[in-house]
């Protein structure tokens, strides 16, 4: 089983739909959690952090259940823009590295 | 947020040539930076982690004598790929962490012909 699963998509939505992904990791003693996003051969870029209580920013919501283990992100009145790959992204804690997910690709529709 | 640069963007390369790949911290100093590759439609994974002054720590499978890592100052770590093969060819990316925010470079496309 991957530490950190996310359903590759390809979302495709129209312009102004909302949107939500899931993403489920394996080790019950992750610390941190993230959403990064990434455009076509270019480098994760942080959307938001992850907290307990949710977060919102924007369009963006995010969410964490940690007795399910699983994150999720909800992307409300999607833009064009939008059209990326969304990377979960989980925290371990000690050496701090990171451990991604394979991305979920969106793409919003004119 | 945080400037992590990373060049060269992209390299083509004959098959047994090494390449270098550079990644500066410019606006802070970074203890430890990761380095992840990521093949087409696939996940980043890690690669290594560089740790200035000291011996880079290697994930299971990575061939430490062919990634060659080092860390010498607090803003620059390089990652040498030894006798690259096509099977190397991969997008390479260097990371360091500023208050406790992880930064990306841009990344390298690495051919291999």
């Amino acid at each position: 089983r991957k530490e950190v699963e996310q359903d590759p998509g390809p979302f495709n939505v129209p312009e102004g739909a909302t949107v939500a992904f899931n993403c489920t990791y394996s080790n019950s003693a992750s610390q941190s959690f993230f959403w990064y996003r990434q455009d076509c051969r270019k480098e994760p870029k942080l959307l938001m952090s992850v907290y307990s209580s949710g977060n919102e920013d924007g369009r963006f919501t995010a969410q964490l259940n940690r007795a399910s283990q699983y994150i999720s992100l909800l992307i409300r009145d999607s833009k064009l823009s939008d059209s990326a790959t969304y990377l979960c992204v989980v925290n371990k804690g000690g050496r701090r590295a990171l451990t991604f997910g394979s991305g979920t690709r969106l793409q919003v529709q004119p | 947020g945080a400037v992590v640069s990373q060049h060269p963007s992209w390299v083509i390369c004959k098959s047994g040539t090494s390449v270098k790949i550079e990644c500066r911290s410019l606006d802070f100093q970074a203890t430890t930076m990761f380095w992840y590759r990521q093949f087409p439609k696939q996940s980043l994974m890690l690669m290594a982690t560089s740790n200035e002054g000291s011996k880079a720590t290697y994930e299971q499978g990575v061939e430490k004598d062919k990634f060659l890592i080092n860390h010498a100052s607090l803003t620059l770590s390089t990652l040498t790929v030894t006798s690259a093969h096509p099977e190397d060819s991969s997008f390479y990316i260097c990371s360091a962490l500023s208050e406790e925010k992880l930064f990306f470079g841009s990344g390298t496309q690495l051919s291999v012909l």
